[in-house]
């Protein structure tokens, strides 16, 4: 079993739709999570960062964590064209100064 | 704030040769940390280096190696290069206080390393 499953899609959606993106992880050392945004011929940039069970809203984005699960997901809102990229979920290892990324699922708002 | 900057930023290489990509992360940042991205294997961790320091290495062939100078700059190598190693390499800088990996890292735009 992989330590970190995201869908790698794709997944097309049209303009104003709501994005929903997961990850399951198994790694219950895992304390903290991101997501990662990388556009086309780019490195990937942090989107959000959580460290605890519940929901995490900035803006357009809401991350959503459920530690009993080991599943974590963003949510976009009102999308738009320029929220085409693939989306990568990361969690930091527990003293051992690295990340694990899921697959990453690639996103694109069709206008 | 200047980013993270990567050189080169594309590279064609032929089985067997050997390749050296450098990083030089954002001032004031001591760690490093590489990543080789692929289709099929996604984003899998390399190694991190600290204050010129080794601190982990990911599960990768002994061909694969790093360094960093006195002034946070690295460089990772690539000898006896293979089909396989072509990918897309990242290099990411942050401050490294953080043992739990859990600061924010920020990615260079990569090298994308073509073998033949």
């Amino acid at each position: 079993q992989k330590e970190v499953e995201q869908d790698p899609g794709p997944l097309s959606v049209p303009e104003g739709a709501i994005v929903s993106l997961n990850c399951t992880y198994s790694n219950s050392a895992f304390q903290y999570f991101m997501w990662y945004r990388q556009y086309s011929r780019k490195g990937p940039e942090l989107l959000m960062y959580t460290y605890s069970s519940g929901n995490k809203e900035d803006g357009r984005f809401t991350a959503q964590v459920d530690k009993s699960s080991k599943y974590i997901s963003l949510f976009i809102r009102d999308s738009q064209p320029s929220d085409s990229a693939t989306y990568l979920c990361a969690f930091p290892g527990s003293n051992d100064y690295k990340l694990s990324f899921g697959a990453g699922t690639t996103v694109t708002v069709r206008a | 704030k200047a980013g993270v900057t990567q050189t080169p930023r594309y590279l064609i290489k032929t089985r067997g040769q050997q390749v050296t990509l450098s990083c030089s992360p954002i001032s004031g940042h001591r760690s490093v940390s590489w990543y080789q991205q692929t289709p099929g294997q996604g984003l899998q961790f390399l190694f991190e280096y600290f204050s010129e320091t080794q601190r982990n290495k990911g599960n990768f062939p002994g061909r694969f190696s790093g360094r960093q100078f006195s002034n946070s700059r690295s460089e990772m190598n690539v000898s006896t290069l293979e089909l396989g190693d072509s990918a897309l390499y990242l290099c990411a800088s942050s401050l490294g206080d953080e043992s739990s990996g859990a600061e924010t890292q920020y990615f260079g735009p990569g090298t994308r390393l073509l073998v033949l």
